[in-house]
């Protein structure tokens, strides 16, 4: 099946600080990636959809201008949490629908994050 | 508006035993596709299977078996002799056209899984 890297696997970082988290397609195009936010015990919520060349679509309640969204190739989407706190700690994870077959999303590895 | 139910929040099972994992699916699109992954306590998602709505065929992988059932919009997951190393959550997820296309994922709640030796 297709690949999808993200990175940082986990990451520590100090409250008021950015932190970016990359999601790439290793060996197809993807033209949509998806994030979502897993809080510890509960399911997968999306936070967004990206698509190549264009914004980022939020889902409700998901503030654009503290996880902002880039997706400026067809094999690299980027999450910046910025500012973030404590509650931002969550495990974020990607996934990215080829075009061939667009009707399924390979997921990330997914990246721990922990603000203190 | 698209909705998975995990009723169960968590099982625990004896080695050997057989257990099923239910799902119950909401949706108005005509096509649409159902999955289940796993999760391990590392966090990664592991895909197990997708079935599309037209496809009602049960299928079986090994001690894995699904039933898919359109008329009770169901798609049940069972371990047949479950393994120590089957404990994880098990998320039961559906996928259909948004309107763009795009094909967004729903996830069940997860029913999280313990087999004990």
């Amino acid at each position: 099946g297709a690949v999808v890297s993200q990175h940082p696997s986990w990451v520590i970082c100090k409250s008021g600080t950015s932190v970016k988290i990359e999601c790439r397609s290793l060996d197809f195009q993807a033209t949509t990636m998806f994030w979502y936010r897993q809080f510890p015990k509960q399911s997968l919520m999306l936070m967004a959809t990206s698509n190549e060349g264009s914004k980022a679509t939020y889902e409700q309640g998901v503030e654009k201008d503290k996880f902002l969204i880039n997706h400026a190739s067809l094999t690299l989407s980027t999450l910046t949490v910025t500012s973030a706190h404590p509650e931002d700690s969550s495990f974020y994870i990607c996934s990215a629908l080829t075009p061939y077959l667009n009707t399924e999303a390979f997921f990330g590895q997914g990246t721990r994050l922990t603000v203190v | 508006a698209q909705k998975v139910t995990q009723a169960q929040t968590e099982i625990s099972v004896v080695e050997k035993e057989d257990v099923t994992l239910d799902c119950v699916y909401e949706t108005r699109d005509t096509t649409y596709y159902l999955f289940w992954y796993k999760q391990p306590p590392s966090g990664e998602l592991v895909f197990l299977i997708r079935r599309n709505s037209f496809d009602e065929q049960n299928e079986i992988s090994g001690r894995y078996s699904w039933n898919f059932q359109k008329s009770t919009s169901s798609f049940n997951f069972t371990i047949t002799a479950s393994q120590v190393v089957d404990s994880a959550v098990y998320f039961c997820a559906l996928s259909g056209d948004s309107g763009a296309g795009s094909y967004q994922l729903t996830f069940g709640k997860g029913t999280k899984l313990s087999v004990i030796p």
